[in-house]
């Protein structure tokens, strides 16, 4: 079992509509989680941070429950440009900036 | 600003050969690693360095060596290379320190086909 499982997709929605990726981590020691954006035939860029009193930036929503060990990132009035494969990540242990990603989701967002 | 930038964009190799996966950053970062992406698995830590003179293993390191002689640079070595090294190739750099908000930066990627 990887040590981050994110849904697999593809989650094909309209413009407008709201959208919620989850993503779980198994290493309980794990510090600090992220959600990265990536396009097609690019690298992965940091969308936002996740904190533990969950955070929002614009339309995105992420939140974090460690009891559980899961991650979740909410899009709301989802753009063509949102179009892009989501990778969370998580940083194993304190001060070792070891980070595991999960396999990432797909998301399409069509007129 | 050029940030991490990885060398060769693309890379064709023949089973059994070497090479080296160049990786260097400008931001004086003092932790670099290296991930592989293949479709479905995402992207795996093969190796990562937190300073010079200082590597370790990630999850899929078989296969690859590295090295760390100065802060801005971390080469990927293939010492053989076999066709289920066939993967994207990303470096990536970041400030290390365990502060919440470590944002890793990473290269543009190396596309390598072993045939």
């Amino acid at each position: 079992r990887k040590e981050v499982e994110q849904d697999p997709g593809p989650f094909n929605v309209p413009e407008g509509a709201t959208v919620a990726f989850n993503c779980t981590y198994s290493n309980s020691a794990s510090q600090s989680f992220f959600w990265y954006r990536q396009d097609c035939r690019k690298e992965p860029k940091l969308l936002m941070s996740v904190y533990s009193s969950g955070n929002e930036d614009g339309r995105f929503t992420a939140q974090l429950n460690r009891a559980s060990q899961y991650i979740s990132l909410l899009i709301r009035d989802s753009k063509l440009s949102d179009s892009a494969t989501y990778l969370c990540a998580v940083e194993r242990g304190r001060r070792n900036n070891d980070m595991r990603f999960g396999a990432g989701t797909r998301l399409t967002v069509k007129p | 600003n050029a940030g991490v930038t990885q060398t060769p964009k693309f890379q064709v190799l023949k089973t059994g050969q070497s090479m080296t996966l160049q990786c260097a950053q400008d931001m004086n970062h003092e932790y670099m690693s290296w991930y592989r992406q293949d479709p479905g698995m995402g992207l795996r830590l093969i190796h990562y360095s937190v300073g010079a003179g200082i590597t370790d293993q990630g999850e899929v390191p078989n296969g690859y060596n590295v090295s760390r002689s100065t802060t801005e640079d971390f080469p990927l070595r293939l010492l053989s290379a076999a066709p289920s090294q066939t993967s994207v190739y990303f470096c990536a750099s970041s400030p290390w320190g365990g502060a919440q908000d470590t944002e890793a930066f990473f290269g543009q990627g190396t596309r390598l086909t072993v045939v």
